[in-house]
């Protein structure tokens, strides 16, 4: 069975860099065409996603956070991590990782599933 | 402000059929094949209903269906059941620029 977990601070003062952590199970990171994605949602909106990244390492990022967001991955540990940096209080909300749907490339996308059951993460002083 | 178009709310009764859509531009929705619809009842997480327009994952009943035409999407449900009472949203592969992207989201409701 393939879980994702999500972990990390759930108050965050502005300015500071977030960091959450995906923990996996059911499946190898660096298994060809899976990969994990970063998808958010602030309270009462809608999905927003983030970034992925890959079994070989690439990744992709949404365009208008593409300079706040890093996507790695811990494959001794099935950690995948996202970091992003100078949080505001626009930040707030739910933030998911989610496994791709296999696909032999890293060039397109046909969906998310399973999901975890998200963090939510405050920005606040 | 989401880059896929999708009504805020659509309603019927149980037993009824109804249709959400979701447009896009000749950028996504219009170019790839590659819709997924996602269910997401309140304080959960979204859960994967259709993906490549049309293909249902394993455990899907058949009364979730796909279809597109030019740059919408759309997902119909028939035979609506009280369950199906839930937030669906529409996402697309989007190329290499924006690469993915979600839609604003409709509430169903089941008079």
């Amino acid at each position: 069975q393939i879980t994702l977990k999500e972990s990390g601070p759930t108050l965050v003062r502005p300015t500071q860099t977030l960091t959450l952590t995906c923990t996996i199970s059911g499946f190898s990171l660096t298994t060809s065409g899976l990969g994990v994605g970063w998808i958010r949602q602030p309270p009462g909106k809608a999905l927003e996603w983030l970034g992925i990244i890959y079994w070989n390492d690439d990744k992709r990022y949404t365009p208008s956070l593409r300079n706040r967001l890093s996507i790695t991955m811990d494959t001794s540990k099935n950690h995948v991590v996202l970091t992003m940096t100078d949080m505001d209080p626009v930040d707030t909300g739910t933030y998911f990782c989610a496994q791709r749907l296999p696909f032999w490339s890293s060039f397109l996308e046909l969906g998310f599933e399973p999901w975890g059951q998200g963090i939510l993460v405050t920005v606040s002083s | 402000q989401s880059a896929l178009s999708q009504p805020r709310s659509v309603s019927g009764s149980p037993g009824q059929s109804v249709t959400v859509s979701c447009t896009g531009t000749s950028s996504d929705v219009g170019r790839y094949d590659y819709v997924s619809w996602y269910q997401q009842h309140p304080g959960k997480a979204p859960k994967l209903m259709l993906f490549e327009v049309t293909k249902r994952p394993s455990g899907v009943p058949e009364r979730f269906s796909g279809s597109k035409s030019g740059n919408t999407a759309s997902l119909t449900i028939s035979g609506l059941r009280t369950e199906d009472e839930a937030d669906y949203y529409c996402c697309s592969f989007a190329g290499s620029n924006n690469f993915v992207v979600f839609g604003g989201g409709t509430k169903v409701t089941v008079l």
